[in-house]
This record gives structure tokens, sequence and C-alpha cells, in this order.
């Protein structure tokens, strides 16, 4: 799978948008845009995922560039509770059952 | 959603037992199940890929005489850390997809076990 960077750390004010940005510039045409999230002391959850189109659901949307080279991933309002480390994973949709690979990620604060 | 569940969620253990874990996946089946680990202020490394009814995959660098993986039905995988040492410490995670071939599935994460070996 293809490489993803992400800043290391970012902070946001509560009740305030958060946009996390990830750079996937050698992303191939059948890689799948993932992302997780990790908070403190537990295992990752998933958050989002695209191909081409901007997602949305009830955690987050998902903004992909036209060229596909970088995405951000948009909280609307960040609480104190979205405190947690967000990896952006990129998955062949060809991988069939293979397990995601984590990069560092970037460490989201969240000030009160 | 699916969920999957580990047990125990801590367990501190004497330099030299062994420690075993298990990973139960809630409301499917999984015939392959995920082992990670992860160390303070680090990432998640994945340790094998467990496979049920035949022997896990691991990867390089993890001994697997030393993290036994059993995969005994759809449901349930364990993961025995054998004469732990204080460097086995870690935070273990495991993962499961409700996995359909040719669709993009979530991957489900347990909340993970912290062992600390002393």
């Amino acid at each position: 799978d293809a490489k993803t960077t992400q800043p290391n750390s970012m902070e946001s004010n509560e009740e305030e948008p958060v946009h996390l940005p990830c750079n996937h510039s050698t992303i191939s045409g059948t890689d799948y845009i993932h992302w997780y999230r990790q908070l403190p002391s537990q295992g990752p959850e998933y958050v989002i995922h695209g191909l081409t189109s901007n997602v949305n659901n009830r955690m987050a949307s998902l903004a992909i560039a036209e060229d596909r080279k970088s995405s951000t991933l948009i909280l609307h309002r960040a609480t104190l509770r979205d405190a947690a480390v967000y990896y952006c994973i990129l998955r062949d949709k060809n991988s069939g059952n293979t397990p995601l690979v984590f990069g560092k990620g970037t460490r989201l604060s969240v000030i009160a | 959603g699916a969920v999957v569940s580990q047990h125990p969620s801590w367990v501190i253990c004497k330099s030299g037992t062994s420690v075993k874990i298990e990973c139960r996946s809630l409301d499917f089946q999984a015939t392959t199940m995920f082992w990670y680990r992860q160390f303070p202020k680090q990432s998640l490394m994945l340790m094998a890929t467990s496979n049920e009814g035949s022997k896990a995959t691991y990867e390089q660098g993890v001994e697997k005489d030393k993290f036994l993986i059993n995969h005994a039905s759809l449901t349930l995988s364990t993961l025995t850390v054998t004469s732990a040492h204080p460097e086995d410490s870690s935070f273990y995670i495991c993962s499961a997809r409700d996995w359909v071939a040719g669709v993009q599935e979530t991957q489900y994460f347990g909340p993970g076990t912290r062992l600390l070996v002393l």
C-alpha cells in the first residue's frame, strides 16, 4: 500500500472545526483512503473512508483532492472527546482480507 | 456495528510466567484475526495474522515460539505470551474484519490488553 504523510500533531479549540491533512502523492487508482482514530488507552476505531468523491458520515467528513494526492478529514465541531491519534491509511481495493498498516498518525489535542 | 472484545483488559505478571489474551468477534464470524502490539508513544505494529484452523502468519522479527496464537473457532483467537519478560510489556490489540470479498469492509479493533511484566 502507498505511503501517507501526516503532521505529527495538531491543536484545536473546542467547538471549532478541525481539518486534519493527509498527503498521499503515490496513491494508485485502486487505493481507498481510510481514516481511523485511537482514543487514549483504547483500540483504534473506524472514522470514514472514500475513493474519489467526498464522503460524509455522523462522525466526520472526508474531502479528497481532485488529483487524489491528498485528503482532509474534517471534524465539524471538535469536542474534548475527539482528542486522539488520527491515522490516514491507504488500502488497495484488491488487497483482500489483509490487515491495515498504521503509520504514525496525527495526535490531535482539543483545548477547552 | 461489529464488535471485537478482548480479555483481560489489563494484566500484571511476574517475569517468566505465561499470559493468555483472548480475542472474540461478538456478532460476526472471523476466519482471520490480526494481532498488533503498541509501545508507549508509538504506532500499532502488526505482529501476526491468525487464521482459523491453520497456523498463524508472523511478521518479521516476531518470535512465533514466544507469541503463540491459536484460532480455535470462527469467533475466538488467543495470544499467549510465553515466558514473559519486562520488554514484553506493551498494549496488545486484536482486530478482525467481517469480510466479504470485493468489499472494503471496516476493520474492527478490540479495546486492547495492557500487559505489565514485573
